[in-house]
């Protein structure tokens, strides 16, 4: 079955502190790679996704990850961290053998819970 | 656009009681799932719709959980009669054509 692992559940930094939060799949075929975000009373938000091509994709707010698919991970990573990057942070999976138009369910790793102090 | 919209935003129900929950995708969007969240655990596929039809419904808990998408627009997710252990956070996504999902500000169900 296929499951993602994340390896903090809990990170505090300080502000300016580079963050890298794992995040490690397990599924034999090609996947789609993403990172939600859910900051203190709101909504998931997508911060960047990996379907194909260059490994390495930038997302919202300066956050960019890495997919290496040899070590089935897609690690999420930050050079200089700020307060308002305190939040939640949730790696997830689709299998991309989905119809196109059909979709499929996203499995989600546990969540890290990011404190960044002042 | 509108984005994803669920109703309510909490609800606290007695065990034994039944309780309705509702989503209303992104116009356009095809395809719904529900998922939910129980005590800090991970976020769990429950179903997935295609326009009105259940296109896998494999992490739904129990047959006191049903969903229904009537017209392809928006789901009702009744849980009836509602357990202890069905408390959480119940999310509602959507998408397009693609794999991106869009996802709602959940809602908040405490069993007592």
């Amino acid at each position: 079955a296929q499951s993602v692992s994340q390896h903090n559940h809990h990170v505090i930094l300080s502000e300016a502190a580079s963050l890298e939060l794992g995040c490690n799949y397990s599924y034999g075929g090609t996947v789609n790679l993403f990172w939600y975000v859910q900051y203190p009373g709101q909504h998931l938000q997508l911060l960047l996704k990996y379907f194909s091509g260059d490994p390495l994709v930038k997302g919202i707010k300066g956050f960019e990850a890495e997919f290496i698919k040899s070590k089935f991970s897609f690690n999420l990573r930050k050079p200089s961290v700020q307060w308002s990057d305190t939040a939640e942070y949730f790696c997830a999976v689709i299998s991309s053998s989905s119809h196109y138009n059909q979709g499929g369910k996203l499995i989600f790793g546990q969540g890290t819970e990011l404190s960044v102090k002042p | 656009e509108a984005g994803v919209t669920q109703f309510p935003s909490h609800s606290v129900i007695e065990k034994g009681q039944t309780v309705t929950l509702r989503c209303d995708p992104i116009s356009g969007h095809d395809n719904l799932y529900w998922y939910r969240r129980v005590m800090g655990k991970e976020i769990k596929f429950l179903l997935h719709f295609v326009k009105e039809s259940k296109q896998d419904e494999s992490g739904m808990p129990n047959n006191r959980f049903l969903a229904e998408r009537t017209g392809g627009t928006y789901s009702t997710l009744k849980v009836q009669p509602a357990e202890l252990e069905d408390s959480g956070v119940y999310f509602c996504a959507s998408a397009g054509r693609g794999n991106e999902q869009y996802f709602g500000p959940g809602t908040r169900l405490t069993v007592t």
